[in-house]
């Protein structure tokens, strides 16, 4: 079946240290790939996406993400990890099956806390 | 551009009522997305419309309608509240440009269902 996998629920860090969120997922095809990040009692913002050419891809607020096709993974990194990114993170990926509209599918979430 | 607006924030609805959620854009996106978030299970689609006088079922539908009249406003019904429908709904749109276009997300609504 067709599926979005976040293993990590919640994960905690130290202000400064490094961060990489997982995200594996389960499709035919390569999909489009996503990241979107949620602050308590917001909206979803988009991090970063990945649709083809570089693998590493760079987004906002100093995050990036590396689609590597064999393990079928699109990993969220930060190399210095602020406190104001404590937040709810989502992989969340589009499965190409044809047509012009965008239908995403969810990862369940990895919390991230950050402590000081 | 306000973006993406919803009402109302918050709602407390007992059992059997029946409530409608209004999305707003002003980004002229013609694609509108109804997505329910409960804890533990990312967001699933609802239901979503990809133009004014369209709409199609997503994931989980059942007990929800909506309506597109005007293309930027998406509502979301629901007939007869149950406490399953206690949740958080968020509203997103996006333009018609394919699937690797960004959904823009509204803050979302509360909904309690007693």
């Amino acid at each position: 079946a067709q599926s979005v996998t976040q293993p990590d629920i919640h994960i905690t860090v130290s202000e400064g240290a490094s961060l990489e969120l997982r995200c594996n997922y389960s499709y035919g095809a390569t999909p489009y790939l996503f990241w979107y990040v949620q602050s308590p009692g917001q909206g979803l913002q988009l991090l970063l996406k990945y649709f083809s050419g570089d693998t590493l891809v760079q987004g906002i607020k100093g995050f990036e993400a590396e689609f590597k096709r064999s393990q079928s993974s699109f990993n969220l990194r930060k190399p210095s990890v602020h406190w104001s990114d404590a937040a709810e993170y989502f992989c969340a990926v589009d499965p190409r099956t044809g047509g012009t509209a965008s239908k995403l599918t969810f990862g369940t979430g990895t919390r991230l806390q950050v402590t000081l | 551009n306000a973006g993406v607006t919803q009402t109302p924030k918050f709602r407390v609805l007992k059992t059997g009522q029946s409530m409608t959620l209004l999305c707003a854009q002003d980004m002229n996106h013609e694609y509108m997305y109804w997505y329910r978030q409960d804890p533990g299970m990312g967001l699933r689609l609802i239901h979503y419309s990809v133009g004014e006088g369209t709409t199609a079922k997503g994931e989980v539908p059942d007990g929800y309608n909506v309506s597109r009249l005007k293309k930027q406003n998406f509502l979301l019904g629901l007939e007869s509240a149950a406490p399953s429908q206690t949740s958080v709904y968020f509203c997103a749109s996006t333009t018609d440009r394919g699937p690797q276009e960004t959904q823009y997300f509204g803050p979302g609504t509360r909904l309690l269902v007693l």
